[in-house]
């Protein structure tokens, strides 16, 4: 079965406290594993795509990490705006559809 | 830039009443998508529709109906709600592969 389990739910960091976020993922046919931002009363917001094991994307204090069976979200230095619910998601083939396997999220508190 | 809208933003229903959410798209997306977020549980696909013409269910599909009006629009209707379809319903729309999302229906069934 097809199945995505972030860890941890929650993690409280001070500002400039460096850390990482886990998605870890069993799928048939991965066709891409995706993290979006998450602020509370909006939709997830887009963040990386990453197809193959070994892939790397970075965008300002963030940075994703792909292997076969896990992700990882760096997050360098946050800061408090950093603060917000990260989503990782696996798409898959299945049912004639591109579908998206959503985990549970991690809540992500940066304090000054 | 629009992007992936919702309409209503809030909702207050009663058990029994029926409502119709709404979901446009302005990036010429093929595929449409509705899911609902509950607390702890992610985000679960409800219905998708692969084309403009074509729909089918994902996950969670009880009780709901969708339809695809044309290709900007996607509608999710609940017949008869009830206080289990509590929850914040979210469209997206893809391409080839990452969804973009609307900012969400938050609906509540009393």
């Amino acid at each position: 079965e097809d199945q995505v389990t972030q860890s941890p739910e929650a993690l409280r960091l001070q500002e400039g406290e460096s850390s990482s976020l886990n998605c870890s993922y069993t799928v048939s046919g991965l066709r891409g594993l995706f993290w979006y931002r998450q602020d509370p009363g909006k939709g997830p917001e887009f963040l990386f795509t990453l197809y193959s094991a070994g892939e790397e994307k970075e965008k300002e204090r963030l940075k994703a990490t792909l292997t076969k069976k896990e992700s990882f979200l760096h997050i360098t230095a946050p800061k408090p705006e950093d603060s917000a619910t990260y989503l990782c998601a696996v798409g898959a083939l299945g049912g004639g559809y591109n579908k998206l396997i959503f985990g549970a999220g991690t809540r992500l508190a940066v304090h000054p | 830039n629009a992007g992936v809208t919702q309409t209503p933003k809030f909702q207050v229903l009663k058990t029994g009443q029926s409502m119709t959410l709404q979901c446009a798209q302005d990036m010429n997306h093929n595929s449409m998508y509705w899911y609902r977020q509950d607390p702890g549980m992610g985000l679960r696909l409800i219905y998708y529709s692969a084309s403009e013409g074509t729909t089918d269910k994902g996950e969670v599909p009880n009780g709901y109906n969708v339809s695809r009006l044309n290709k900007r629009e996607f509608s999710l209707r609940l017949e008869s709600a009830a206080p289990s379809q509590t929850s914040v319903y979210f469209c997206a729309s893809s391409e080839k592969s990452e969804a973009f999302f609307g900012q969400g229906t938050r609906l509540t069934v009393v």
